[in-house]
Formats: C-alpha cells, sequence, structure tokens
C-alpha cells in the first residue's frame, strides 16, 4: 500500500499563473481533503471531497478550487496565485465508515510563488 | 468556531529523559477528538495518539500518552523515555464528532528536539 500520495514534491510558479496539485488516496479511503501548510504554521483547512463533491470549505477566496475523481484521487487548483500563496499543500484521506480513526497525510506539495 | 493554541514554540529534551508538550483549545461544543500529529523533516503528518472527548480515559501508545483536562480545556502530550526518532514538529488538533469526516482544526506547532 503507497499510502497517500502527491505530486508533484515541488513546483515553482510565476504570480498570476494557474497550479494543479494532485492527490491519489490510501487504498480503501473515499475521502479527501486539502490542507495549507504556511512556513512556520499549523496547516489550515482548505476543503474536503466526499462522492465527488465539496462537502466542507474552509476560509480560502473562490481562486481555490478543487475536483475528484470517481477513482476517489483529487485535485487542487490554485488560479491567479498571489506570493502568499507559496506554502506546503497536504493531502489528507480518510474513510467516510471510519472517518473519526486516522486521517493518513501525504508528504505534500512545495509550492513557490515567485 | 473552534481554535487550538499551542503556547510552546520549542522544546529540547535529552535522550531517555520525559518532555511534556502543551496545548489548549477552545470550542462549545461537547463532542469532538483531540489527536496530536508529528512531522519530521519528510514533511509527512504522522498520528501519535487520538483522544475521543466523551472518554474520561487519558489515550496512550507506548512511550506516548496524554493529559485530558476536558473542562480546562487542555490536552498535553508526554513523551517518555525519548528518543532522537522523536525530533519533529508536534501539532495539537481538534474535530469536532459530526459523524462525518470533518476538518482537522491545528495549533501553530512545538518544534522538538531530542539531544544526546
Amino acid at each position: 500500500d503507497a499510502g497517500v500520495t502527491q505530486s508533484p514534491t515541488h513546483l515553482i510558479k510565476t504570480r498570476g499563473q494557474q497550479v494543479t496539485l494532485r492527490c491519489s488516496p490510501k487504498s480503501g479511503h473515499d475521502t479527501v481533503s486539502w490542507y495549507q501548510q504556511a512556513l512556520g504554521q499549523g496547516p489550515q483547512f482548505i476543503f474536503q471531497y466526499y462522492e465527488e463533491e465539496e462537502r466542507q470549505r474552509g476560509n480560502f477566496p473562490d481562486r481555490f478550487s478543487g475536483h475528484q475523481f470517481p477513482n476517489y484521487s483529487s485535485e487542487l487548483n490554485v488560479n491567479a496565485l498571489l506570493l502568499g500563496d507559496s506554502a506546503l499543500y497536504l493531502c489528507a484521506s480518510s474513510t467516510e465508515s471510519d472517518w473519526n480513526t486516522e486521517a493518513f497525510f501525504g508528504q505534500g506539495t512545495r509550492l513557490t510563488v515567485v | 468556531a473552534q481554535t487550538v493554541t499551542q503556547s510552546q514554540p520549542e522544546m529540547s529534551v535529552q535522550e531517555a529523559e520525559t518532555v511534556t508538550l502543551s496545548c489548549t483549545y477552545d470550542t462549545s461544543e461537547n463532542n469532538y477528538y483531540l489527536f496530536w500529529y508529528k512531522q519530521p523533516p519528510s514533511r509527512q503528518m504522522i498520528l501519535v495518539i487520538r483522544q475521543e472527548a466523551y472518554k474520561q480515559q487519558n489515550a496512550t501508545e507506548n512511550r506516548f500518552s496524554v493529559n485530558f483536562q476536558k473542562a480546562a480545556k487542555s490536552f498535553s502530550l508526554k513523551i517518555s523515555d525519548s528518543q532522537l526518532g522523536d525530533t519533529a514538529m508536534y501539532f495539537c488538533a481538534f474535530t469536532l464528532n459530526t459523524g462525518t469526516a470533518s476538518k482537522l482544526t491545528f495549533g501553530t506547532g512545538t518544534r522538538l528536539q531530542v539531544t544526546l
């Protein structure tokens, strides 16, 4: 079992560009959540996907959008990148039936906006 | 809204010693879960220990144990017999028991350094 995998591991983008980050959940998991972790901070919840729909959303602007595919993998899209979007983006997966046991995290994508 | 506060940005402990990391939280809800996550330099968050708010008994996982004080809204982590591999960022996190997967609210973390 590969666990939660995220790609790419590192990314450098220019201000104003758009970026897509990808996440494959742990085998058997059907719920994917995305978090933004700025340097020196704790992760902040962006949104969660279940059954291909956004179920919960944190306090992030509409520039942040996502998608979940039938195989439960997910994408995070950020439009009109700002310097402040530079952060580690973490994906976490869990099962709806056993959601309160543990959320498994990927190793994250380090996004740098220049 | 729920908040989680970790007031110790950095801690240091010698190998084989015991260290306690502090965490307080604020919520008006009564049914929730609390977690401690470890984030080593590899960046991957790893669950250390989990506590259900309606259980009075403190959770224990090998060398890791918590002191859960619900009335005081305090949730500290004790690491016994510290090992070099325990060096990492430690995050306290909170989630409501909504019956479905819910967001985790994290504190700002405590950087733990285990020294020889």
